[in-house]
This record gives structure tokens, sequence and C-alpha cells, in this order.
């Protein structure tokens, strides 16, 4: 089982500043998705990547699968109150049903 | 309109008791999965239903038992409940390639007195 570490665990930012956070793994993953996690609720697929380098958009969320396909990171510009949550990256084996999830990094938005 | 719905939301109940989560899901999806997640928020996979046959499982006590009527349900059933099983626990289900991911349920926080 690849091990997913990511960082920082824990992050508190006041609204409009940039973060990143990131993902990691001494492993290739064929494929790496990211979730978000409120309060309550379950995750919630953000995104997907599976092309080494391969960057998405979402909105104010841009995600980095790295060239090698052993990291990725997830950076909010500009973050607001409502990006507050639990984010985890999780991946899948080739031909696998199983998602393996990293321990998440919990990110706090103040007004 | 809840594409994943498990029941109850909380179960607050005494050690040595059994008692079962029901998940349905109404997305057409052939896989349906449960994980825990532990006070630290990490989420661990237990079992995995493919077209009602189980298709992982997780070290997990054997007082935990899956169970998949058919493909849009898979119920979790504890048996001799300790205090260890609290938790919130997933109902989560997949269609095909996992390039699309997991859809997960809203979760039931279980807590055992």
């Amino acid at each position: 089982t690849q091990l997913l570490e990511q960082s920082p665990q824990f992050l508190s930012i006041q609204e409009g500043e940039n973060l990143t956070v990131y993902c990691n793994s001494s492993s290739v993953f064929s494929s790496l998705q990211w979730y978000r996690q409120e309060p309550g609720e379950g995750p919630v697929l953000l995104v997907t990547v599976v092309t080494g380098g391969e960057v998405k958009k979402l909105k104010r969320l841009t995600f980095q699968f790295g060239d090698a396909r052993k990291d990725s990171s997830l950076h909010i510009t500009a973050a607001q109150p409502g990006d507050t949550g639990l984010y985890l990256c999780a991946y899948s084996g080739a031909g696998s049903y199983q998602l393996t999830f990293g321990k998440g990094t919990k990110l706090s938005v103040i007004p | 309109d809840t594409a994943v719905s498990q029941t109850p939301k909380y179960l607050v109940t005494q050690m040595g008791n059994d008692k079962s989560i029901k998940c349905e899901q109404n997305l057409g999806h052939d896989t349906m999965y449960w994980y825990k997640q532990d006070s630290k928020k990490f989420l661990k996979i237990m079992f995995s239903y493919n077209n009602k046959e189980l298709i992982i499982n997780e070290t997990v006590p054997n007082r935990f038992s899956p169970k998949s009527p058919d493909k849009a349900h898979l119920n979790l059933h504890i048996n001799s409940l300790e205090l260890g099983d609290s938790a919130v626990y997933f109902c989560a289900s997949s269609h095909g390639a996992l390039d699309y991911g997991y859809t997960f349920g809203s979760g039931t926080r279980l807590t055992v007195v």
C-alpha cells in the first residue's frame, strides 16, 4: 500500500490570502483525486488528475500533478470562508476500485 | 433527490448492543463501499461490493457484517458494539473506472457509550 503524506495538517488563514497544500508519496500513482469535506458531510470530489505535469483549474482552485506522478498540489487563490473544510487527496491502483486517502489538510479561512 | 443516502444520521447506543446502518444510492452505480472515519478524520475502507458481490474486505472485526440485497443498497450490521467502534461511517458508490470518483453519503455518527 502506497503511503500518502499531506501537508500541512492544519492551515488557518485570513480571507483573501493564497495558499497551497501538498500531497506526496514515494510511489508513482496511476491517478490521484482531491476531495473537500465540510463538517457533517461526506467528501465531495473536486478533481481527478491522471497525466504527469497536468494542471486543472476549478474557479479559484488550481490542481497540479507532478511530472513523475508522485505528488500533487492544490493552490487556492484569494481564499474565502466557503473554502473552509478538510482537503483530502486519494489514489487508486490501476484496475482497482479502492481509494486510499491521505490524512487531509484542515483549512480554516477567517473572515 | 439525494444521490447516496444513509440512515440514521446519528446513532447513540450502549456497549454490547447490535445496530445497523442503511445505505441506498440512486445513481445506478455498480459498486458500493463502507468507510470509517476516526476522530482524527482518517478515512479507511472497510468493505466494497460490486454488483452485490463482496470484492474488498479489509481487516475489520467480524462483528461488522455488510449486506447487499441489490446493487442499490449496502447495509452495515454491527454486533456487540464496543467503545472503539465510535466513529463516523460513510457509505459511497462509484461507477466503473475511478476517474469519476466516489459519491459519498453524508455519514452516520455512531457513539457507543
